[in-house]
């Protein structure tokens, strides 16, 4: 079946550090997504991109699609960036497969 | 604005009874509507989606079924629960194919 790892596993950075996670999958994907966790379990649309680089905010997803990876750049963290970052590869539109996400704490 | 809202907000249940899961999206027509499923500590996967009323595709079923009997509906239920059923159920809606999806706030089933 699919498989999407994503590291780290957990981080912890001071307020103001830039973060970088990482996302791989083991098939052809037409799109990657990234999701923020809440605490509660809902989640949030981030970034969405088939391929190359899409900026929104302080966040930066880049999709190198032909090498199954991607990655996540949240710069200047902030406290309230803390929670987990689900990554979702998508190999056929409407089927949606996700990492098991990278737990980010940032301290002050 | 849309809406998404799923019922009920928890839920315990016995091994063996029957479930229903429910969500409802409002001020979106035709939506495409998903089901994901996360157990405690594990991964989240996806179960089902619809893209219109009447028509469900199954991605993962673990023993559940799905139902769009309503454009903004989506119901998740089975006849048998098991112990394996436990976990966070997630309802999300999107305008079209390759669109972001927006999620619900959940439904954590506890079965017993």
């Amino acid at each position: 079946g699919q498989q999407v790892q994503q590291s780290p596993a957990s981080l912890v950075l001071q307020e103001g550090e830039n973060a970088e996670l990482q996302c791989n999958f083991s098939s052809t994907a037409t799109r990657l997504q990234w999701f923020y966790q809440r605490p509660g379990g809902s989640l949030v649309s981030l970034l969405s991109n088939p391929s190359g680089t899409k900026h929104t905010g302080r966040l930066t997803s880049t999709t190198v699609t032909k090498e199954r990876r991607g990655s996540l750049h949240i710069s200047s963290s902030q406290i309230t960036d803390s929670g987990t970052y689900l990554c979702a590869m998508e190999p056929g539109y409407q089927n949606f497969y996700f990492g098991k996400g990278t737990s980010l704490t940032v301290i002050p | 604005a849309q809406t998404i809202h799923q019922w009920p907000v928890a839920e315990i249940k016995a091994v063996g009874s029957p479930l229903s899961l429910g969500c409802t999206i409002k001020g979106k027509s035709s939506p495409n509507l998903y089901w994901y499923w996360q157990a405690t500590g594990g991964t989240l996967q996806q179960l089902f989606y619809s893209i219109t009323v009447g028509q469900v595709e199954s991605v993962v079923q673990l023993n559940l079924s799905a139902s769009r009997p309503k454009d903004d509906q989506f119901i998740l239920s089975t006849e048998k629960l098991l112990l394996s059923h436990s976990g966070f159920y997630l309802c999300a809606w999107s305008l079209g194919t390759g669109d972001e999806q927006y999620f619900g706030p959940g439904t954590r089933l506890t079965v017993l």
